[in-house]
């Protein structure tokens, strides 16, 4: 079975300094694995997602991940933060491998505050 | 913009009313996953469309209940409606081709209380 951890329910940065949320994972098989972010009040949109092909992982607005197969981490960064990358993230496992049904297991979720 | 929209944003129901809640899929796509969102919690995956049928559910109990169209538009129906119902229910919608299926794209959501 598939599960997702995230460390952290708040993680509080000042603006322009380094963004690290943690995802840790367990799977039985290859993970599939997802960092979405999430707007108050809106729903969720992708940031990006591993697929087993390159560990490091380029997503949206300049957000990036890798994949460490060892620790079972997917941790998400973010060299500078902006004002703007308040929200909430959501890291997902999926279960979608060797064409088996798909959907998507989530963390709790991190609180992103950046302060200016 | 994804493409996935949901309606109604809101709705208030008393408990034991029954809800219907409606979702169109991204053009191309031919899978919907609905989702409910309790406030402070992660999504949970309550059932899968693929092709009108159900195609995988999630631990929830039979009052909750799906339809995907011909078009692939999909609706979520919860019957007998108990105040921990009160969330955010997220619509997915996804390729499901060749048995892979891809990256799931969400709606904005309906937000439904029940007093």
């Amino acid at each position: 079975a598939q599960s997702v951890t995230q460390l952290g329910s708040h993680v509080s940065v000042s603006e322009g300094a380094l963004v690290l949320l943690r995802c840790n994972y367990s799977s039985s098989v290859p993970p599939y694995l997802f960092w979405y972010v999430q707007y108050p009040n809106q729903g969720l949109q992708l940031l990006l997602k591993y697929t087993s092909a390159a560990t490091l992982v380029k997503g949206i607005n300049g957000f990036e991940a890798e994949f460490k197969k060892s620790e079972t981490s997917f941790h998400l960064t973010k060299p500078s933060a902006h004002m703007s990358d308040a929200a909430e993230y959501f890291c997902a496992v999926s279960t979608n491998y060797g064409g088996s049904q798909g959907n998507l297991i989530f963390g709790k979720g991190t609180k992103l505050s950046v302060k200016p | 913009e994804t493409g996935v929209t949901q309606s109604p944003t809101h709705l208030i129901k008393t408990r034991g009313q029954q809800v219907t809640l409606r979702c169109s899929s991204q053009s191309g796509h031919n899978t919907v996953s609905w989702y409910q969102q309790a406030l402070g919690q992660g999504p949970q995956f309550i059932f899968q469309y693929y092709r009108e049928e159900e195609n995988g559910r999630g631990n929830f109990p039979p009052r909750f209940s799906g339809l995907q169209f011909p078009n692939y538009s999909s609706e979520l129906n919860v019957n007998a409606l108990e105040l921990d119902d009160s969330a955010l229910y997220l619509c997915a919608s996804s390729l499901w081709l060749r048995g892979y299926q891809e990256t799931q794209y969400f709606g904005p959501g309906t937000r439904l209380l029940v007093l």
